[in-house]
């Protein structure tokens, strides 16, 4: 589709419990990345891929998160054992190239750990 | 890794002026820098982006400057009106700066 569609918007999750959050990509971008938003509106970058390869992952905490792009699925970001700071809102994009082309948002997912 | 700063993190000005927001980048390699609109609640939009290869670009209101050897890079915004009120991010390849909120009084 022409949108980078994410899914759910909203997810509450207790303390300790599992969130995962999905994305689907533009048809044709071999891009994707994946941002955390906190009330601060500062974009932390997390995960980057090229079509279902790990591109860049500097950004991603390494115990409790973890992420996927699969062929003719959509890609999955998921936290193990969410804390209170995970609350943030997640946001997907998709580009036809990283580093020299813009992003596509979507439109995110707001995350709330209670 | 790469870092990009932002400044100012709030800009306020009356309606019909300019408004001018500036970003520093660490990476000497980055080549691409694009420049986001995000709305109160949105997704962050593509407003414009300039190539290490280009001094300047212009659309319309809004223009971007590139200084690739002093690694810094801005935004203007000619004639603002109120619908440019929002949150603008700097990006540096895939690093985004803190973020200016601009406020644009009637």
């Amino acid at each position: 589709g022409e949108e980078v569609a994410q899914t759910p918007k909203h997810l509450v999750r207790g303390e300790g419990q599992k969130a995962k959050l999905y994305c689907a990509p533009i048809k044709g971008h071999s891009y994707v990345f994946w941002y955390q938003q906190v009330l601060k509106n500062e974009f932390k970058f997390l995960i980057s891929f090229q079509n279902e390869n790990v591109f860049d992952e500097t950004g991603m905490p390494k115990e409790r998160f973890s992420a996927k792009c699969l062929p003719n699925s959509p890609c999955s970001l998921e936290i193990q054992a969410t804390k209170l700071e995970d609350s943030a809102v997640y946001f997907c994009a998709s580009s036809l190239g990283q580093g020299v082309l813009g992003y596509t948002f979507g439109s995110g997912t707001r995350l709330t750990v209670v | 890794g790469e870092n990009v700063e932002q400044h100012p993190s709030t800009l306020s000005v009356q309606e019909g002026d300019s408004a001018v927001i500036k970003c520093t980048y660490s990476d000497s390699a980055s080549n691409y820098f694009p420049w986001y609109k995000q709305e109160l609640g949105k997704r962050p939009q593509l407003i414009i982006d300039i190539r290490s290869n280009v001094g300047e670009k212009k659309d319309q209101r809004i223009a971007v400057t590139l200084n690739k050897t002093a690694k810094h890079f801005s935004l203007h915004i000619t004639e603002t009106q109120p619908e440019d009120s929002a949150v603008y991010f700097c990006a540096a390849s895939r690093v985004f700066g803190p973020g200016t909120r601009l406020s644009v009084l009637p």
